[in-house]
């Protein structure tokens, strides 16, 4: 057990609806970071936040926003979905930000698109 | 940019066989790499890093030496078992503090 947990495990919606991951990181870390596990674009960095503030974007697309809360808990929101965005999408959490420290997984949320 | 690559897969060997999955990368800037392992229907555990050149990660028996004149960073192990059957991913973290992803080598274990 990582420490992070991610609500909820499984969410099946219909394409056009929009949904929201929930990600708590470990006690004491700072920063949280959103990736998309899918099998034709393998591991994708999306966005990372550190204590509040939004830090690096990666291949996030405009239909996804996140944010992360005063208790640090973080919120990832896909909205106007499609087949494509069909994954399992992870939230990572580390004590600070920097190339050294170790990122943290969740178990992940697997949305399926129908 | 930076970039990582792995031996593609599946990895099929015999219980207690040696283990080595190939990866190397492309980096601008002095990142640190690390290996992490998904377990079937599990989320991506850290199996071990290396923050700079000539450093070695071990951990669980498994080891890989941050090689800076090859760019690789090799997993390895000597002996493996059922259990070690997963994917296993190679990756770096740059300046941007992100993780770059390889694709996954799948490793098939048999008794």
């Amino acid at each position: 057990d990582s420490g992070v947990t991610q609500t909820p495990k499984h969410l099946i919606t219909a394409t056009g609806q929009r949904v929201t991951l929930r990600c708590s990181p470990r006690s004491g870390d700072l920063s949280v970071y959103w990736y998309q596990q899918s099998l034709d674009q393998g591991l994708q960095f999306l966005i990372q936040y550190y204590n509040g503030e939004e830090r690096a974007k990666g291949n996030i697309l405009e239909r996804f926003s996140a944010q992360q809360f005063p208790d640090l808990h973080s919120e990832l929101n896909l909205s106007s979905l499609e087949l494509g965005d069909s994954a399992l999408y992870f939230c990572a959490s580390s004590v600070g930000q920097g190339r050294a420290y170790e990122q943290y997984f969740g178990p992940g949320t697997r949305l399926t698109v129908t | 940019g930076n970039s990582v690559t792995q031996m593609e897969g599946p990895v099929t060997l015999s219980e207690e066989a040696f283990l080595t999955i190939n990866c190397t990368y492309t980096a601008t800037g002095y990142p640190s790499l690390f290996w992490y392992v998904q377990y079937p229907g599990e989320g991506l555990q850290l199996l071990l890093k290396a923050t700079k050149a000539d450093d070695k990660g071990s951990n669980k028996g498994f080891e890989a030496t941050y090689r800076k004149e090859t760019t690789s960073f090799h997993l390895e192990k000597g002996s493996v078992q059922v259990s070690d059957s997963a994917v296993y991913f190679c990756a770096l973290s740059d300046r941007d503090y992100q993780l770059i992803w390889g694709a996954g080598t799948k490793l098939i274990i048999k008794p």
